[in-house]
């Protein structure tokens, strides 16, 4: 079974912090993914990599960066954490070839205050 | 401006019945497509998908259709047991851009 694990299921910020998602996956894939889930607005892509220290921009990158030094962890980052910043954030995973069947972890639940 | 719309938030259904669940899409170069289900406090997991070479594809209780004409899928689960009962999505895709494009998701609730 793939395991997605996110550092932490819950986590509130003040307006300005720095935030670190961490992801990490165990089945060896090429490609993460990460999002945000708002109400109303299904999944947002904000950056994907299909490589260490690749990188790509998806729709909403604005406000973020990653990092992906090793093949299993990918990292989100909140350089300047802003209210419009609040939101479940979901890592993903897939195989290379097999981008469409996403492994999701549990999601964590940011607030920024 | 979303590509992929589900318009129903929530659709609840007696158990045993029929739950067609649906979504709309308005990009034409859009080729695969997915259904993704969502407990609370878990991420989304794959349910099923159909690629636009087709109108139909089955697996067990669930179906996804097609209707290229209409930009229009749906996902049949029959019959609606009580473990069904979840937030679905409906996402898209062309193969010239691996990302999915996703609904707003509706939330099923089997009634017993």
């Amino acid at each position: 079974d793939v395991k997605v694990t996110q550092s932490s299921r819950y986590l509130v910020k003040r307006t300005g912090e720095k935030v670190f998602l961490e992801c990490v996956q165990d089945m060896d894939h090429e490609n993460m993914f990460w999002y945000r889930q708002d109400p109303g607005l299904g999944l947002r892509l904000i950056y994907f990599s299909y490589d260490v220290k690749m990188k790509e921009k998806g729709d909403i990158p604005e406000g973020y960066s990653v990092s992906r030094e090793k093949k299993e962890r990918f990292s989100l980052i909140l350089e300047s954490a802003s209210t419009n910043q609040t939101s479940m954030y979901l890592c993903a995973t897939t195989y290379r070839d097999r981008v469409y069947e996403q492994y999701f972890g549990p999601g964590t639940r940011l607030t920024v205050t | 401006d979303q590509q992929v719309k589900q318009n129903s938030p929530s659709l609840s259904v007696q158990e045993g019945r029929i739950s067609i669940l649906n979504c709309d899409y308005t990009n034409s170069m859009f080729d695969y497509f997915l259904w993704y289900k969502k407990y609370p406090a878990e991420g989304p997991t794959f349910l099923i998908s159909i690629s636009s070479i087709k109108d139909k594809n089955e697996d067990g209780r669930f179906t996804v259709f097609l209707n290229k004409s209409a930009k229009h899928l749906s996902l049949h689960i029959v019959p609606s047991q009580p473990g069904d009962s979840a937030v679905y999505f409906c996402a898209a895709s062309a193969q010239s851009n691996y990302q999915l494009i996703w609904g707003a998701g509706t939330k099923l609730i089997i009634k017993p």
